[in-house]
């Protein structure tokens, strides 16, 4: 069993359409979790992160993690075309062994 | 320029060949990453650096070394190069200790005929 899962996709939706995409991880040292959006041909850039659990929001983007269900989302609302990537979930544990696990990346199209 | 700069962009090798994929950074970060990226696999780790003089095997070492020539030089050998190292590869760097977040390159694709 691979320490964090998520859906390959792909995941189509209608412009404005609020999307979900998930990661579940089986490490509860997991303390950090993070978000990357990958754009084609290029590397992975940092859209959010939340430590611990919680609710944690910016612009159209919402961070999500449920410790007790070892279960995080990112909820986009309003989609935009230029929204149309692929998502990876990533997170870290620190103290003791330093870890830092990426998903496999979920890839999102939005359809004008 | 970009924060994080990658050489080649793309690059064509033949088998047993030795290729070096350099990185360069102008973030001021002290840890350094190499990843590769598969379909279906993900991003893993080949090698980290927390700074000059530390050096560190990720998950996926065998068949590849690293050398960190300055703060700002993080390069990946592949002494010679098989097939089933076709992948694109990743650098990243990150802060310590308060930033989580890596900022990555833009990749090089690597092709072993």
């Amino acid at each position: 069993q691979k320490e964090v899962e998520q859906d390959p996709g792909p995941l189509s939706v209608p412009e404005g359409a609020i999307v979900s995409l998930n990661c579940t991880y089986s490490n509860s040292a997991f303390q950090y979790f993070m978000w990357y959006r990958q754009y084609s041909r290029k590397g992975p850039e940092l859209l959010m992160y939340t430590y611990s659990s919680g609710n944690k929001e910016d612009g159209r983007f919402t961070a999500q993690v449920d410790k007790s269900s070892k279960y995080i989302s990112l909820f986009i609302r309003d989609s935009q075309p230029s929204d149309s990537a692929t998502y990876l979930c990533a997170m870290m544990s620190r103290g003791g062994t330093y870890k830092y696990i990426f998903g496999t990346g979920t890839r999102l199209k939005v359809l004008a | 320029d970009a924060d994080v700069t990658q050489t080649p962009r793309n690059r064509i090798t033949k088998t047993g060949k030795r290729i070096m994929l350099e990185c360069s950074q102008t973030k001021g970060h002290d840890r350094m990453y190499w990843y590769r990226q598969d379909p279906g696999l993900g991003l893993r780790l080949i090698y980290y650096s927390f700074d000059v003089k530390d050096i560190n095997k990720g998950e996926i070492s065998d068949g590849y070394s690293v050398s960190r020539q300055a703060q700002a030089k993080f390069s990946l050998s592949l002494e010679s190069a098989i097939p089933n190292q076709t992948a694109l590869y990743f650098c990243a760097t990150s802060d310590n200790p308060g930033d989580y977040g890596y900022t990555f390159g833009s990749g090089t694709r690597l092709t072993v005929v």
